[in-house]
């Protein structure tokens, strides 16, 4: 049982390139967030997904582009990448109708130069 | 003022020490409450979810939630380098999406 896996674990991008960010989880479960987390910021909630079909803003989405391709898939996309969106990148999900808490995968390293 | 409020730290004890983590919250409309620990380079991982006023224990470690003084604990006994981590207390807020408001995180080192 692999929990929430997230690709890759690492990436370099130069400034204006694109990337998308996976994240599959194998639990079942209906709700999906993507967090950046940079230092002295803590954890801030970029998109997420209650539901398959629904995508939401959080608070910081600018720059980001989500998709929810099916129960077990949610990708995050920068189109454009700035250096200011050089962080750690954590996807996270959980079962909503049970009120369970939220499971985390183990983040993709990106620094954009 | 921040929704959660977290000491970043750093604390450093011996090992075997009781450990005390503390987070204070802003709004009474909150209600579960979530202690997770991350090693570095990793993703944060669930210790501790509680609902409700009091205690709840599970091994070494004890999360306590004081509704009256919006303050939420979690104490560490017989502490171990392995504990050593960022420890970040997190709430649901007054949502039913499940979004999670984080503190800070608090960095702990246990030494040997």
């Amino acid at each position: 049982n692999a929990g929430v896996t997230q690709t890759p674990k690492f990436q370099v991008l130069k400034t204006g390139q694109s990337m998308t960010l996976q994240c599959a989880q194998d639990m079942n479960h209906n709700s999906m967030y993507w967090y950046r987390q940079d230092p002295g910021m803590g954890l801030r909630l970029i998109y997420y997904s209650a539901s398959e079909g629904t995508t939401d803003k959080g608070e910081v989405p600018n720059g980001y582009n989500v998709s929810r391709l099916n129960k077990r898939e949610f990708s995050l996309r920068l189109e454009s990448a700035a250096p200011s969106q050089t962080s750690v990148y954590f996807c996270a999900s959980r079962d909503r109708q049970k009120n369970q808490p939220q499971h985390f995968g183990d983040g993709t390293r990106l620094s954009i130069l | 003022q921040k929704e959660v409020e977290q000491d970043p730290g750093p604390l450093s004890v011996p090992e075997g020490a009781i450990v005390s983590l503390n987070c204070t919250y802003s709004n009474s409309a909150f209600q579960y409450f979530m202690w997770y620990r991350q090693y570095s380079r990793k993703g944060p991982e669930l210790l501790m979810y509680t609902y409700s006023s009091g205690n709840k224990e599970d091994g070494r470690f004890t999360a306590q939630v004081d509704k009256s003084s919006k303050y939420i604990s979690l104490f560490i006994r017989d502490s171990q380098p392995s504990d050593s981590a960022t420890y970040l207390c997190a709430t649901h807020g007054s949502s039913n999406t499940g979004k999670l408001i984080f503190g800070q995180g608090t960095t702990l080192q246990v030494k040997p």
